[in-house]
């Protein structure tokens, strides 16, 4: 079945880096792209970025843009999402979620279909 | 703050319907891109409720539609049960800021 695998919890010191991964399994890896989402403790879902695994090409959310690098690894169908100088309020749960497309050449959208189970960050002094 | 605004509460007795309206503007809702709205249970991922506006992926009962007019969307639960006490959030594109966007999200609270 479709499923993206997380790698586990993370405790890291304010302005270190953190690397999240996700492994895709069930589908054709790079027929897709990946985004990244996170959830803050008494906040909401906040957008990140997402990556085209078949190309390598990325597009970050402005509140991440010199801060969030995303890559991947077709070779083991992973995709990664590094988040550096990192800060109290970093402090997240993160996702990977893979995003699905439907339409025709006049109307196309995406939305986000199938979810990894979230990789807690802890950064903390 | 979102430029997606949800309440960020709304509630009902088992049984009721309840709406949750996702508010936004000329340059993501009203440029005409598509709503999705997504369910996340108490610690668990959020899951894919509403796509495309009103469409509901397989598996997702009828109780759940959803609808957009103008610069806002929303989403209508009928049969209100106690296992749709959740957050739900609206996300779509927004050309402003060249990118995805989460709405604030609503906490569904049934008495």
């Amino acid at each position: 079945q479709v499923q993206l695998v997380q790698s586990g919890a993370e405790v890291k010191k304010p302005g270190a880096s953190v690397k999240v991964s996700c492994k895709a399994s069930g589908y054709t890896f790079t027929g897709y792209y990946m985004h990244w989402v996170r959830r803050a403790p008494g906040q909401g879902l906040e957008w990140m970025g997402w990556i085209n695994p078949n190309t390598g090409g990325t597009n970050y959310a402005q509140n991440f843009q010199g801060r969030v690098t995303m890559t991947r690894d077709t070779s083991i169908s992973t995709a990664y999402m590094e988040l550096s100088r990192l800060r109290s309020d970093d402090t997240a749960v993160y996702y990977c979620a893979r995003a699905s497309g439907v339409g025709t050449n006049l109307h196309f959208y995406y939305y986000l279909d199938v979810w990894g189970k979230g990789t807690m960050v802890n950064v903390s002094s | 703050q979102s430029v997606l605004t949800q309440p960020p509460s709304v509630s009902g007795a088992p049984g009721q319907r309840v709406t949750i309206s996702c508010t936004g503007s000329s340059s993501n809702i009203g440029a005409g891109y598509d709503v999705h709205w997504y369910q996340q249970l108490p610690g668990t991922a959020p899951k894919l409720l509403i796509y495309g506006n009103i469409n509901r992926p397989s598996g997702v009962p009828d109780r759940f539609s959803g609808s957009k007019s103008g610069t806002s969307a929303s989403l209508a639960i009928t049969g209100l049960q106690a296992e749709d006490e959740a957050d739900y959030y609206c996300q779509l594109y927004d050309s402003s800021l060249s990118g995805w966007v989460f709405g604030g999200g609503t906490k569904l609270t049934v008495l």
